[in-house]
């Protein structure tokens, strides 16, 4: 099976940087995602890595070392609308390539 | 595109009751995936289905809960019986078939059987 951990809160304030980390086991890999969901909302697709290294997008970046089962979301220049959950999700092998397991969730409050 | 559409959006209804969720998934895309949110589960994947096909159902909860997949562009996730515990927000959401590909969600349809 597979399992995923990841912080249950973190809060910054605007205009910092904050890390949201998440580690994994599962039985092969394919890749990991992360989401945002806001508060009564969708989750909503915000990067997926599948191979080691940093994948920028904007003022969010995401992270992935397949050696230590570990990767993170990165967001720089905090605004008080990034105050939602992320998930981070694997793909592993014994799913099949399309299933998302999620974790748990990390929610981040961005206060002024 | 519009997006993925669910309906109802918010139902209310009594236990025992069957309730039914629909879904259309964004055209052109060829897999879908039914999933379920509640804050004690978290957000668990109930089953999916590639070309109209169930290929992973493991997630359904048990017998009381089935999917259906007509056609390219319509789904339905039926509960019959319904009881209290089934109150969550149930999300649908479709992609592509390659490995990589992302999985845009719907709004939901939020539940709450009394």
């Amino acid at each position: 099976g597979q399992s995923l951990e990841q912080p249950s809160e973190v809060t910054a304030v605007e205009g910092a940087i904050v890390q949201i980390n998440c580690t994994y086991q599962t039985s092969g890999f394919y890749g990991l995602s992360w989401y945002q969901q806001h508060d009564g909302g969708a989750p909503t697709f915000l990067s997926y890595n599948a191979l080691d290294g940093l994948e920028e997008t904007g003022r969010f970046s995401s992270f992935l070392s397949r050696s230590d089962s570990y990767g993170y979301l990165l967001l720089q220049e905090l605004q008080m609308k990034d105050s939602a959950s992320y998930f981070c999700a694997v793909r592993g092998f014994d799913t099949g390539f399309q299933k998302l397991v999620f974790g748990t969730g990390t929610r981040l409050l961005v206060s002024p | 595109d519009a997006g993925v559409i669910q309906s109802p959006r918010h139902e209310v209804t009594e236990m025992g009751q069957e309730v039914t969720l629909r879904c259309k998934p964004i055209s052109g895309h060829n897999s879908l995936f039914w999933y379920r949110q509640t804050m004690m589960r978290g957000l668990e994947l109930l089953i999916y289905f590639n070309n109209n096909v169930p290929i992973d159902d493991s997630g359904m909860p048990e017998d009381r809960f089935s999917a259906k997949m007509p056609n390219a562009s319509f789904s339905t996730l039926k509960i019959q019986p319904s009881e209290p515990r089934d109150s969550a927000v149930y999300f649908c959401a479709s992609s592509g078939r390659g490995p990589g590909e992302t999985q845009y969600f719907g709004p939901g349809t939020r539940l709450l059987v009394l």
